[in-house]
C-alpha cells in the first residue's frame, strides 16, 4: 500500500515568495491534515479536511496561509508571502476517518526561508 | 483544551538498558493516546496507541506504554534499547469527539550510545 505522499522534499525560497506543497493521501482515506514542525517542537496541527470540506482551521495564518482540497483527494497548502518564522517542516497526514483511527504521515516538506 | 507535556527534552541511555519516555497529558474530556517516532529526515511512524480497553499497550519494536487514567500519564517504556532506536519520540492525544486531530507534545530525544 502506498504511504502518504509529498512534493516538493525541499524548497529554499526568499522571505515575501511564496511556495506551494501538494499531498496526496493514501487511497480511500476521508480525513487529510496539514501539520507544521518547526525545529525542536512537535507538529501542530494547520488544518484539518473530511473529504473536501474543512473541520479544523483555527491554528491557520490566514492572512498568508491557504489550502485547499478540491476534490477530495489530493491537498495543497500554499505560502504567501512566506515569513522567515515559517521555516519548518510541512507534514501532510492522512486516516481512514476520525477519532481513533491510525494517522499516517508523509516524510514532510522542508521550507527553509532566507 | 487539551495538552500534553513529555517531561524530557534529552533521554542518554546505553545500548540494551531499559528505558522509559515520560508523558503527561491534560483534558477535561476521554482522550485517545498515541506514540510516534520520527527517524532523522523522516516522517512520523506510530508505534501505539491506547484507545480503550486493558491499560498496557504493546506496539512495534518492542515498546510498550501504560495508560494511568489517575495520573493522566502515558509513560513510553522498552526492557532493552538498540542504536537503531535512535530517534526523536511523540507522545499525542486527540479527543473523542472534535475530529480526531492530534496534539502532540515536545517530543523527547532519545540517544542511544554503544
Amino acid at each position: 500500500e502506498a504511504g502518504v505522499a509529498q512534493s516538493p522534499r525541499y524548497k529554499i525560497i526568499e522571505k515575501r515568495q511564496s511556495v506551494a506543497f501538494w499531498c496526496n493521501p493514501i487511497s480511500g482515506h476521508a480525513t487529510l491534515y496539514w501539520y507544521q514542525q518547526i525545529l525542536g517542537q512537535g507538529p501542530k496541527l494547520l488544518i484539518q479536511f473530511q473529504n473536501n470540506g474543512v473541520v479544523d482551521d483555527s491554528q491557520l495564518p490566514k492572512d498568508r496561509f491557504s489550502a485547499e482540497r478540491l476534490k477530495g483527494v489530493d491537498s495543497t497548502l500554499k505560502i504567501q508571502p512566506a515569513k522567515l518564522e515559517d521555516s519548518a517542516v510541512y507534514l501532510c497526514a492522512s486516516s481512514l476517518q476520525s477519532s481513533g483511527n491510525t494517522i499516517y504521515f508523509g516524510e514532510g516538506s522542508w521550507l527553509t526561508v532566507v | 483544551a487539551q495538552s500534553v507535556t513529555q517531561l524530557d527534552s534529552q533521554v542518554p541511555v546505553f545500548e540494551e538498558a531499559p528505558v522509559e519516555l515520560r508523558c503527561n497529558y491534560s483534558s477535561s474530556v476521554s482522550v485517545y493516546l498515541f506514540w510516534y517516532v520520527q527517524y532523522p529526515n523522516q516522517g512520523l511512524q506510530l508505534l501505539l496507541k491506547y484507545l480503550s480497553g486493558s491499560t498496557l499497550v504493546k506496539g512495534i519494536n518492542g515498546f510498550e506504554a501504560e495508560f494511568n487514567k489517575s495520573q493522566t500519564s502515558f509513560h513510553l517504556r522498552k526492557p532493552s534499547v538498540h542504536i537503531s532506536d535512535t530517534a526523536e519520540y511523540f507522545c499525542a492525544v486527540s479527543d473523542l469527539i472534535r475530529g480526531g486531530k492530534l496534539i502532540f507534545g515536545q517530543g523527547t530525544e532519545l540517544s542511544v550510545k554503544p
